[in-house]
């Protein structure tokens, strides 16, 4: 089955730096790559996706990347903000586009 | 945007009895509705894929006879979680897909269950 893994697992960052968090998946089968931000106590809400047929997308101060030959995607937050501070999780579209596979989390923490 | 609205959002029960937890679309028919549970500090673990008018697909692991799911019209999904122990204690999430695969997946905001 689909191996996701993510890095850093924790990420402290003063506010107004870049973030960047990075995940590799081993299925090449997979095609649809989401980011989710979840706040304590909440669930994961859907920031960003990209698909496997572009390498970049971007939103404002988000963007992901991919590359389907290696096999990972990043995602990249300009200009943090401690609202960013939360935990993110990279997920890939599996078992036949059926299924989410997540990777671990990263604990985004913006620092005043 | 799609909406999933998850409720309760926190229950605490006694051990031996069962708890319903509710997931429902609000602005968009969801064919397919998933549901997670999270421990601490930890990643989303599939439990089962609901499917309307049909049998859930429990993933390997899952005791299908303690987690009942009925989904039982195109905006709502059910959880109960039979005869609940301490270790059922948990957080519950569900989600629910737009459109076919590879549509955008949105999630509710989960059900603190606590079981004493």
């Amino acid at each position: 089955g689909e191996n996701v893994e993510q890095h850093p697992s924790t990420l402290s960052v003063q506010e107004g730096d870049s973030a960047v968090i990075k995940c590799t998946y081993s299925d090449s089968a997979s095609n649809y790559f989401p980011w989710y931000k979840q706040e304590l106590g909440k669930g994961p809400q859907l920031i960003i996706d990209i698909r496997s047929n572009v390498g970049e997308k971007k939103d404002q101060r988000i963007a992901v990347t991919l590359n389907k030959t290696a096999k990972h995607f990043s995602l990249h937050i300009t200009e943090t903000q401690p609202e960013d501070s939360a935990v993110y999780f990279c997920a890939t579209h599996t078992g036949g586009g059926n299924k989410l596979t997540f990777g671990t989390g990263t604990q985004l923490k913006v620092e005043l | 945007g799609a909406v999933v609205s998850q409720h309760p959002s926190r229950v605490i029960c006694k051990s031996g009895t069962s708890v319903k937890i509710e997931c429902r679309s609000l602005d968009f028919q969801a064919t397919t509705m998933f549901w997670y549970r999270q421990f601490p500090k930890q990643s989303l673990m599939l439990m089962a894929t609901s499917n309307e008018g049909s049998k859930a697909t429990y993933e390997q692991g899952v005791e299908k006879d303690k987690f009942l799911i009925n989904h039982a019209s195109l905006t709502l999904s059910t959880l109960t979680v039979a005869s609940a122990h301490p270790e059922d204690s948990s957080f519950y999430i569900c989600s629910a897909r737009e459109q076919g695969p590879g549509s955008p997946l949105h999630f509710g905001n989960g059900t603190r269950l606590t079981v004493t």
